[in-house]
């Protein structure tokens, strides 16, 4: 089956800092790929939709300047928080898209404190 | 506008016992997919079962069905003989051929009981 990557699993950092979150897929090409965030207890809130090469879709009430994402390539799309707030601080999980309607991949999950 | 309800915050069951959770869409789209998903304490998201709006028949998944009553708009999620696995949160989604984004239920979190 299709398999998509998410690295770090948990990363903790300071107030202010950079983080970068990676979303691989890893044995098929990913015409699209999709940004959550999941507050706990809570259903996903998309973000964005991102496609290779071109700017991402970002959903209304999101930063563009925030969550930095960049989609370089057809397995690989990577979402940075810039200056990240303890606010910040939330469950993060990927998903990828091979344009059908029946299938959609989902990463594990980033789990993202900030101190 | 699209919406997935899902009325039931929690449920508690007991082990082996089948559990239906609750799952109503509302879209003005004619073609259109229907998800369950798990997801357990460790936040992967998994995958169990799909319907199409044009499916005639309801999808199985071994131990999971799906309850697809188009006309009321429904999609419920069936699990036969829970086991203590099975214990998670449950969402329900819907996506439209439009924009391939899925829009998400509330969940609802599942407890089997020994």
């Amino acid at each position: 089956g299709a398999v998509v990557s998410q690295h770090p699993s948990r990363v903790i950092c300071k107030s202010g800092t950079s983080v970068k979150i990676e979303c691989r897929s890893l044995d098929f090409q990913a015409t699209t790929m999709f940004w959550y965030r999941q507050f706990p207890k809570k259903s996903l809130m998309l973000m964005a939709t991102s496609n290779e090469g071109s700017k991402a879709t970002y959903e209304q009430g999101v930063e563009k300047d925030k969550f930095l994402i960049n989609h370089a390539s057809l397995t690989l799309s990577t979402l940075t928080v810039t200056s990240a707030h303890p606010e910040d601080s939330s469950f993060y999980i990927c998903s990828a898209d091979v344009g059908q309607i029946d299938t959609q991949y989902f990463g594990p999950g980033t789990r993202l404190t900030v101190l | 506008a699209q919406k997935i309800t899902q009325t039931q915050p929690g449920m508690f069951v007991q082990e082996k016992e089948a559990v239906t959770l609750d799952c109503t869409y509302d879209t003005s789209d004619q073609s259109y997919g229907l998800f369950w998903y798990k997801q357990p304490s460790s936040g992967e998201m998994i995958f169990l079962i799909y319907q199409g709006s044009y499916d005639e028949q309801n999808a199985t998944e071994g131990r999971y069905s799906l309850n697809f009553q188009k006309a009321r708009k429904s999609a419920n999620l069936v699990i036969s003989a829970s086991q203590l696995g099975d214990s998670a949160m449950y969402f329900c989604a819907m996506r439209d051929h439009s924009n391939y984004q899925l829009i998400w239920g509330a969940g609802t979190k599942l407890i089997i009981k020994p």
